[in-house]
């Protein structure tokens, strides 16, 4: 059972425009949805992250908007560049779970110039 | 900021033999350590949690008799895949929560790219 689901699976984007990816969640026992960025053979690195009680989070061109009724949640990064072309994957997690993290599926996204 | 080192970063190992990875936070403690698998283009998946002193919690599906974890230290865990076989190739991360809140201070190793011949 996929907890969280992420759309679309890759994403392609003119530089300059906006990157936009959707996640789902099921479990409304979930916290804290973070994103991160991933780049071909390295780990994670997180990128941005909200908590339930709060509609939107922006920190410089990244964006997460969130939809509690909805059980959704989706990061927009305006004004992409090349830079961006990486894997992001949402997650969400639980409080009392120290930290454990279910992810969704991924989007490849990749930036023109 | 924290970090955590993974060793080694590729391993080729030969059908049948045991490969261990070790997952070290380099300036924090942590008593939890996560061990995740990634398939190429996949997402991460959640194999196991790692307490320090105690035994570690598989996620359902994951055989713990072929990927053993062990958290000797607060600042150490390793896994080794045992007998491994061509399907055990794959990416795997460790992370473990840093200083503060553990959702909000995830910190990622680097991987080990795993590939058994």
């Amino acid at each position: 059972q996929q907890q969280v689901k992420q759309s679309p699976q890759s994403l392609i984007v003119q530089k300059g425009g906006i990157s936009i990816i959707n996640c789902a969640y099921e479990n409304t026992a979930f916290d804290y949805f973070p994103w991160y960025q991933q780049f071909p053979g390295k780990g994670p690195a997180l990128l941005i992250a909200i908590r339930p009680d709060v509609s939107e989070k922006k920190e410089g061109r990244f964006t997460i908007s969130f939809n509690k009724s909805a059980k959704q949640f989706s990061l927009h990064i305006m004004d992409s560049q090349p830079g961006d072309s990486a894997t992001y994957f949402c997650a969400a997690s639980k409080e009392n779970q120290g930290g454990k993290l279910i992810f969704g599926q991924g989007t490849e996204l990749s930036v023109k110039p | 900021g924290a970090v955590v080192s993974q060793h080694p970063s590729r391993v080729i190992c030969k059908s049948g033999t045991s490969v261990k990875i070790e997952c070290r936070s380099l300036d924090f403690q942590a008593t939890t350590m996560f061990w995740y698998r990634q398939f190429p283009k996949k997402s991460l998946m959640l194999m196991a949690t790692s307490n320090e002193g105690s035994k570690a919690t598989y996620e359902q599906g994951v055989e713990k008799d072929k990927f053993l974890i062990n958290h000797a230290s607060l600042t150490l865990s390793t896994l080794t895949v045992t007998s491994a076989h061509p399907e055990d190739s794959s990416f795997y991360i460790c992370s473990a929560p840093g200083p503060g809140r553990a959702q909000e201070t995830q910190y990622f190793g680097p991987g080990t790219r795993l590939l058994v011949l």
